[in-house]
């Protein structure tokens, strides 16, 4: 089972852009077997798909974000990153990333990273 | 999008008792080609982040305890906590996978009463 890190600050400005790294180890990203991908959670409340892709293909975005949102894979590195950009407090989440299965056309999330809270605020 | 609509939003359940949580879908997540339906169960207790139970509405993850069963098909899931224990604390969220954007209910919170 691999292992997903998220990296990055955890206090964003508003108007600016959250970007976030996530480090995978015990396994590798260039797998065609699965997809890479974010997930966020405000405080309290429930699980928000964000976006996701697999290495080398076309990443698939949840609407009301598209405009705002670049999901990337970096092979040399094991990583894979989320840009959030013109961010408002309502973007105040913890972030989390994970790996997506990708069978039969399914996409269940399986591991999650531990997660990391981003605070919009001046 | 597909609307995941869970209940109830809480539930108290005597230790060693059977928990019931519901999931509804707004849309039909069959898909009759490979006869399954496209849902998940998450289990997330505080602080951590959600743990995948079951997949295909009713596969189990290996290593879940077997008291953790789902069931259903269309657009009406269950999973049930056959008897539960003080680790099983937490709430349970449904996610669909039939199509993008994937989409998770509200979550059902499950305490001891």
């Amino acid at each position: 089972q691999p292992q997903l890190y998220e990296s990055g600050p955890g206090l964003v400005k508003p108007s600016e852009t959250l970007s976030l790294t996530c480090t995978v180890s015990n396994g590798s990203i260039s797998s065609r077997s699965y997809y890479w991908g974010w997930i966020r959670q405000p405080p309290g409340k429930g699980l928000e798909w964000i976006g996701s892709m697999y290495n080398g293909g076309s990443p698939h975005y949840n609407p009301p974000l598209k405009s705002r949102v670049t999901i990337s894979t970096d092979t040399s590195k094991n990583q894979f990153s989320l840009s959030l950009n013109s961010v408002t407090a309502a973007d105040t989440a913890v972030y989390y990333c994970a790996r997506l299965v990708a069978l039969r056309g399914g996409n269940w999330v399986d591991p999650w990273g531990q997660g990391i809270l981003v605070t919009v605020s001046s | 999008d597909i609307v995941m609509t869970q209940s109830p939003d809480s539930l108290a359940v005597s230790l060693g008792g059977r928990a019931t949580l519901n999931c509804k879908s707004s849309q039909n997540v069959f898909y009759n080609s490979n006869n399954k339906n496209y849902l998940a169960w998450y289990q997330q207790k505080p602080g951590q982040p959600p743990k995948l139970l079951i997949y295909w509405a009713s596969t189990r993850e290996s290593g879940v305890p077997d008291r953790f069963s789902g069931s259903g098909s269309g657009t009406d899931f269950t999973l049930t906590i056959s008897s539960l224990q003080t680790e099983d604390v937490a709430v349970y969220y449904c996610q669909q996978y039939f199509s993008t954007p994937l989409t998770f209910g509200g979550g059902t919170k499950v305490e001891i009463k």
